[in-house]
């Protein structure tokens, strides 16, 4: 079965600080595939970024950065010098090749961005 | 349309009542996915379409949880008898891939409160 663990229930920053989200995941899948999606309270999941599990290459999209270790099953989210707009919560999930109907979702991360 | 669109935005519900919930996807999109976000949760499936075709149900909590899509494109998620433990919010989303293996694209969700 798939899981996956956001231990970081809430998080709070000062403006301009570096944030680190943590994920882990379950799965005894070999293809699988990572998502990050944000959820700022208007409600709607906006997705961020996918990753295949032949890929480790690490990504960075502006201030925006993603470390995927497959050794740790990890999968975190880093923010740069973090804004208010990036308040929100964030989830991690997870779907697998075989059951591709079923993406998992962690339980999300509140990030609350102080100015 | 644009984006995925989800009505009623918000519904308070007496426990026994009924509700409908509509979903009206991305034109052209042909998979849609149910999904159930309880209070400081991640989402969890209920149920996947292709099309008209319900192909996965094994989300749905209840046999009070019917969902249907019969013209393949706009959805209804139809609760009978609401509970108390219903309340959540209701996420609709469709796959640009067809599957759940690429990114999802999300509405703003239906906020169902049963008194």
């Amino acid at each position: 079965a798939q899981k996956v663990t956001q231990a970081q229930t809430e998080i709070s920053v000062v403006e301009k600080e570096d944030v680190t989200l943590d994920c882990v995941y379950e799965t005894r899948d070999t293809t699988y595939y990572l998502f990050w999606y944000k959820q700022p309270p208007s409600g709607e999941l906006v997705f961020l970024i996918r990753r295949n599990s032949f890929d480790e290459q690490n990504e960075i999209s502006g201030r925006y950065s993603w470390n995927f270790q497959k050794s740790t099953s990890s999968f975190n989210f880093t923010i740069t010098a973090s804004q208010v707009v990036d308040s929100a919560v964030y989830f991690c999930a997870l779907s697998v090749e075989y059951n591709n109907n079923d993406m998992r979702f962690g339980a999300g991360t509140r990030l609350t961005v102080k100015p | 349309g644009a984006g995925v669109s989800q009505s009623p935005r918000y519904k308070v519900a007496k426990r026994g009542q009924d509700v409908a919930l509509r979903c009206d996807p991305i034109s052209g999109h042909v998979s849609l996915f149910w999904y159930q976000q309880a209070l400081g949760q991640g989402p969890e499936f209920l149920t996947y379409f292709q099309n008209e075709a319900q192909l996965d149900k094994s989300g749905l909590p209840s046999d009070r949880f019917f969902a249907e899509r019969p013209e393949g494109s706009v959805s209804t998620l139809k609760i009978q008898r609401t509970q108390q433990e219903d309340s959540a919010v209701y996420l609709c989303a469709t796959p640009l891939s067809g599957t759940a293996t690429g990114e999802l694209f999300f509405g703003e969700g239906s906020r169902l409160t049963v008194l």
